[in-house]
Parts: C-alpha cells; sequence; structure tokens
C-alpha cells in the first residue's frame, strides 16, 4: 500500500464544474504539498500544509492532520485546469518528498 | 524573477553515449534534489544536496552521478543510458535552515531524455 493515496485517479469535468481531488497518506508528516504538472510538463507548486485551510484564487486546499487526510478544491474550473495534480507530503525530520500516484483531471469547455 | 531553470529542454542521445543534464537556480537555496520521472509515474528521487553534502538514495543506479560545483549550478550526469532512463528529469530547490528541514520545494521545467 502507497504511503499516500490519491482519489480519483482520473476526473473529467465540464467547464465550470466545483472539484474535488482528494489525498490520504499513512506517515507522519510535517508539510503536505498540492503540486500540478501539465502535461509534458515541469510541476508547479500550488499550496504546502501544515494545518487547516488555503485559498489561492480558484484553487482551495484543506488538510485534517487527526484524519491524516487533504483535500484540494478548484471551484468554477476552466479548461486550462486540465492537468495532473500531486499530492506529496513531507515525512517528520526529513526533506524529502513521498508523492502520490496523481489525479489525472481533464476539464471540457 | 527567481526561477529554476533547466537545460536542455529536450535531450537525445544514443544507447550507451554519455549525457550531462544542468540545473541552475536563482533562488540561492542550499537544497538541490533530481528526480527521475516516468510517463504516468510519480517523480522518483535520485539523489539530492545539502549544501554540499550529497545524499543518495539507495536504490539510485551507479549510472547516475552528480555535481554541484557551486550554490546555483548542479549536474546530473548519466554516465551509460540505456533505453530504460528514457524519462523526464526534474530538478527541484528548497531552503532549509536550522530546526526547519522541511520546506516547499521549486521544480524546473524538466530535461525529456530520449535514448535511441
Amino acid at each position: 500500500k502507497n504511503e499516500v493515496e490519491q482519489s480519483p485517479q482520473n476526473l473529467t469535468a465540464q467547464e465550470g464544474e466545483f472539484i474535488t481531488i482528494n489525498c490520504s497518506y499513512s506517515v507522519g508528516i510535517s508539510a503536505l504539498h498540492w503540486l500540478q504538472q501539465h502535461p509534458g510538463g515541469g510541476i508547479v507548486s500550488l499550496f504546502m500544509l501544515s494545518s487547516g485551510k488555503k485559498k489561492h484564487g480558484r484553487l482551495i486546499a484543506t488538510i485534517n492532520i487527526q484524519e491524516k487526510h487533504s483535500s484540494l478544491h478548484i471551484t468554477a474550473s476552466h479548461p486550462r485546469d486540465s492537468a495532473v495534480y500531486i499530492c506529496a507530503v513531507s515525512p517528520y525530520n526529513t526533506d524529502k518528498l513521498i508523492f502520490g500516484t496523481g489525479t489525472r483531471l481533464q476539464v471540457f469547455p | 524573477d527567481a526561477m529554476v531553470i533547466q537545460n536542455p529542454r529536450y535531450q537525445v542521445t544514443q544507447f550507451g553515449k554519455p549525457v550531462t543534464l544542468s540545473c541552475s537556480q536563482t533562488l540561492n537555496h542550499n537544497v538541490m534534489y533530481w528526480y527521475q520521472q516516468k510517463s504516468s509515474q510519480a517523480p522518483k528521487l535520485l539523489f539530492h544536496y545539502y549544501d554540499k553534502d550529497f545524499n543518495n538514495e539507495a536504490d539510485t543506479p551507479d549510472n547516475f552521478q552528480s555535481r554541484r560545483p557551486n550554490t546555483s549550478f548542479c549536474f546530473l550526469d548519466i554516465r551509460s543510458p540505456g533505453l530504460g532512463d528514457a524519462a523526464m528529469y526534474l530538478c527541484a530547490t528548497s531552503r532549509a535552515s536550522g530546526g526547519t528541514i522541511y520546506n516547499e520545494q521549486f521544480f524546473g521545467p524538466g530535461t525529456r531524455l530520449t535514448v535511441l
């Protein structure tokens, strides 16, 4: 079993829909990261969370440390949001990341 | 703008012909990472530098080497590329200091390596 699990693996949506991607992890962490990767492209860091909730534009990330769970929400989705969204965690006392397998999102006009 | 730059963006090499990928950063971060990412897979950490200290992952093949001549630059050398080494290679940086050793990682755009 992976230490970081994401769901769903694939997600399709119509433009304007509200989207939720979930991440569960099984290790103690210092922080959780949400990353975005467009097809054939590099990785962009969206959020780093250690508690609570963060918002940036149409993106919202939440984390529940007790339940070892995080969600990434996209409001009013747009075709340019189509990408792979990766959840990654920083375990205690390490500067490495453990990556989830990603969620492939496609938003259609 | 402060950033992580990788060159080249696309590299084609022949089986067994050594290749070097480069990464530079203007963020003045003290930690630099090299990841290998194969199609539809999560990035896999090959090694990282914490300042000048080199940290190799246990399962990184000997075929992969790295150099960090100064804070800004880091190189990935693949001594004898095989077909299985075709992948996207990602460089990332972070700042670690004192008691804070978890930090946001900033990724470069990647170098896509093709092995013929």
